[in-house]
């Protein structure tokens, strides 16, 4: 069974602090890797995508990858009040089914 | 804007009464999926269509149907709901084929179903 793992929270943080969200998955052969963002009641909106072992920076955020560990995570600078969501950390093997973990609850605290 | 549309958005059904949910595309993408998310669990994957292929996951339940007319819509069917298929459903679109198989996934809105 292949699996991603996240830290349920919730993660809390002050506004203008940076928030750390991490996820592990069991699939070696997975091959893409994407970072949703999910508002309660809402559906998922794509934040981050990373295909390849590093760092990839899109504004306020970045993704960090290393496929040795298994180990994707999300990092979020400069938190605001807006970031609060669930994220929702999912991986695809190549193939058509994409796979979520359950999601880190994140506050940013004014 | 390009988008993936479902309706409606929110659905009431009673139990054992057959629900059909809608999704439809103008992003042209080639695989369309339902997932089942129940309340602080990960979205479930339960069948996908490339093109007109439907491909069902081995732990979907054969209450579950789906049904692809074209490439624009395609449709959940309930057969007969439970108490426990109550849940957002969202559809999603992907590209796939020649450098699109790690494309992200594209979310409708969602419909939440509750059954009573």
């Amino acid at each position: 069974q292949k699996e991603v793992e996240q830290n349920s929270g919730p993660l809390s943080v002050p506004e203008g602090a940076i928030a750390s969200l991490n996820c592990t998955y069991s699939d070696r052969g997975s091959q893409s890797f994407f970072w949703y963002r999910q508002y309660s009641g809402k559906s998922p909106e794509l934040i981050m995508s990373i295909y390849s072992n590093g760092d990839k920076e899109d504004g306020r955020f970045t993704a960090q990858l290393n496929k040795a560990s298994q180990y994707v995570s999300l990092l979020i600078r400069d938190s605001q009040p807006s970031d609060s969501a669930t994220y929702l950390c999912a991986v695809r093997d190549g193939g058509f089914k994409t796979i979520f973990g359950a999601g880190t609850r994140l506050f940013v605290k004014a | 804007d390009a988008m993936v549309i479902q309706n409606p958005r929110y659905q009431v059904t009673q139990f054992g009464k057959p629900v059909t949910l809608s999704c439809s595309q103008t992003l042209n993408h080639n695989v369309m999926y339902w997932y089942q998310q129940k309340s602080s669990q990960a979205p479930k994957l339960l069948f996908h269509y490339y093109d007109k292929d439907f491909n069902n996951e081995a732990d979907t339940p054969d209450n579950f149907q789906s049904r692809r007319p074209n490439t624009s819509f395609c449709f959940l069917d309930i057969r007969s709901p439970g108490l426990g298929d109550a849940a957002m459903y969202l559809c999603a679109t992907s590209r796939a084929g020649a450098g699109y198989n790690n494309s992200p996934l594209h979310f409708g809105n969602g419909t939440r179903l509750t059954v009573t």
